[in-house]
């Protein structure tokens, strides 16, 4: 079983859809938890950070579901601009020492006109 | 802005050669990394560096060394490079705080022909 896994996509929304992803990861013993975004032939560049709690960033809300080891981010009102790969992100290693970040390969999303 | 730079953006290196792949930050961040990524993969960890002269193997350290003589610094070297090292190599940098965030490069697609 892959460490951090997610659904490769692509998912093909239209514009100013919701679309909500899932990620799922096999440590329970994982820290912390991130969605970065990577758009083609660029370098992934961190989007959130997710905490137990959920947190909301403008259109986007991430959640942690600890109990179930699962990782969700909802996009919302979609923009033709949000097309990216996204990336499910865990921290292996306890707090205080150098993060080890395992990515998931990632879910494409094309928001289309 | 954290601003952290690779060598080349392309490179193609026949097999057998060996193959220097550098990065540089400007953050005074301790923590550097080298990644490869690979379709249907992701990002897989080769080697971080906490600080100077400090190093330790990721998830995939086989057939690659690095060296870190300066804190702004950390060089990625094939000894012998071989057609399965073929990928795209990218370097992250974050300070101490695990919580922070991993600043990419933009990344070196290498071909070994």
């Amino acid at each position: 079983r892959k460490e951090v896994e997610q659904d490769p996509g692509p998912f093909n929304v239209p514009e100013g859809a919701t679309v909500a992803f899932n990620c799922t990861y096999s440590n329970s013993a994982s820290q912390s938890f991130f969605w970065y975004r990577q758009d083609c032939r660029k370098e992934p560049k961190l989007l959130m950070s997710v905490y137990s709690s959920g947190n909301e960033d403008g259109r986007f809300t991430a959640q942690l579901n600890r109990a179930s080891q699962y990782i969700s981010l909802l996009i919302r009102d979609s923009k033709l601009s949000d097309s990216a790969t996204y990336l499910c992100v865990v921290n292996r290693e306890p707090a205080g020492t150098a993060s080890k970040l395992t990515f998931g390969t990632g879910t494409r999303l094309q928001v289309t006109l | 802005d954290v601003k952290v730079t690779q060598s080349s953006r392309y490179l193609v290196k026949r097999t057998g050669e060996k193959v220097f792949l550098e990065c540089v930050q400007d953050m005074d961040h301790e923590n550097m990394f080298w990644y490869r990524q690979d379709p249907g993969l992701g990002l897989r960890l080769i080697y971080f560096s906490y600080d100077v002269k400090m190093k330790e193997k990721g998830d995939i350290p086989e057939g690659y060394s690095v060296s870190r003589e300066k804190k702004e610094r950390f060089s990625l070297i094939l000894e012998s490079a071989s057609t399965n090292q073929t990928s795209m190599y990218l370097c992250a940098t974050t300070a101490t705080d695990p919580l922070d965030e991993q600043y990419f490069g933009p990344g070196t697609r290498l071909t070994v022909t």
